[in-house]
């Protein structure tokens, strides 16, 4: 039940495309889900985060969709750019009870061509 | 505002040793969170300091352990290495107020076991 289920394992975009990760939970008590990006060599850098009273919020190229009722979410990359390879994780966490602890998804890695 | 800081970024050792890696949060942050991240794992929670006190633990065995200092600064402890605790090591750090707040990762402490 602490799962997060992160699809596809890797991505192949053309540039200008638009790159879409999923992720799944079960557990209903999570109540914050971030979504990280990482370069080889480099920490995850948080991208972008939702909680689940929105169904959507977008900051710049970056969108994230949230389907409470089905235990989804999902990222979407508008206007795919090579600098955006790289791999992606979500994640999800309990905010609400003031610890630290993030469920991480698989990850995925993306590779935008030129 | 500098980010996370872990050091060292690489170290060797062999079977058998202990280690401790190093970590400092963004100035202000009071929670400092670790994980080990590995390619058949992914990216797993290891314990969260707050206020010098431990406030979860993931499902990791005895050996690894972690304290965190008044300044916030944090380390964790791994004894009796073993070959499977070759990893990255990522701590973050947040304001730790609860609700989600940002986690910020570093760049991670790579340990390879010989």
């Amino acid at each position: 039940q602490q799962q997060v289920k992160q699809s596809p394992q890797s991505l192949i975009v053309q540039k200008g495309g638009i790159s879409i990760i999923n992720c799944a939970y079960e557990n209903t008590a999570f109540d914050y889900f971030p979504w990280y990006q990482q370069f080889p060599g480099k920490g995850p850098a948080l991208l972008i985060a939702i909680r689940p009273d929105v169904s959507e919020k977008k900051e710049g190229r970056f969108t994230i969709s949230f389907n409470k009722s089905a235990k989804q979410f999902s990222l979407h990359i508008m206007d795919s750019q090579p600098g955006d390879s790289a791999t992606y994780f979500c994640a999800a966490s309990i905010g609400s009870s003031n610890t630290g602890k993030l469920i991480f998804g698989q990850g995925t890695t993306l590779q935008v061509k030129p | 505002k500098a980010g996370v800081t872990q050091t060292p970024r690489y170290l060797i050792k062999t079977r058998g040793q202990q280690v401790t890696l190093s970590c400092s949060p963004i100035s202000g942050h009071r929670s400092v969170s670790w994980y080990q991240q590995t390619p058949g794992q992914g990216l797993q929670f290891l314990f969260e300091y707050f206020s010098e006190t431990q406030r979860n633990k993931g499902n990791f065995p005895g050996r690894f352990s972690g304290r965190q200092f008044s300044n916030s600064r944090s380390e964790m402890n791994v004894s009796t290495l073993e070959l499977g605790d070759s990893a990255l090591y990522l701590c973050a750090s947040s304001l730790g107020g609860g609700l989600g707040q940002p986690q910020h990762f570093g760049d991670g402490t790579r340990l390879s076991i010989l």
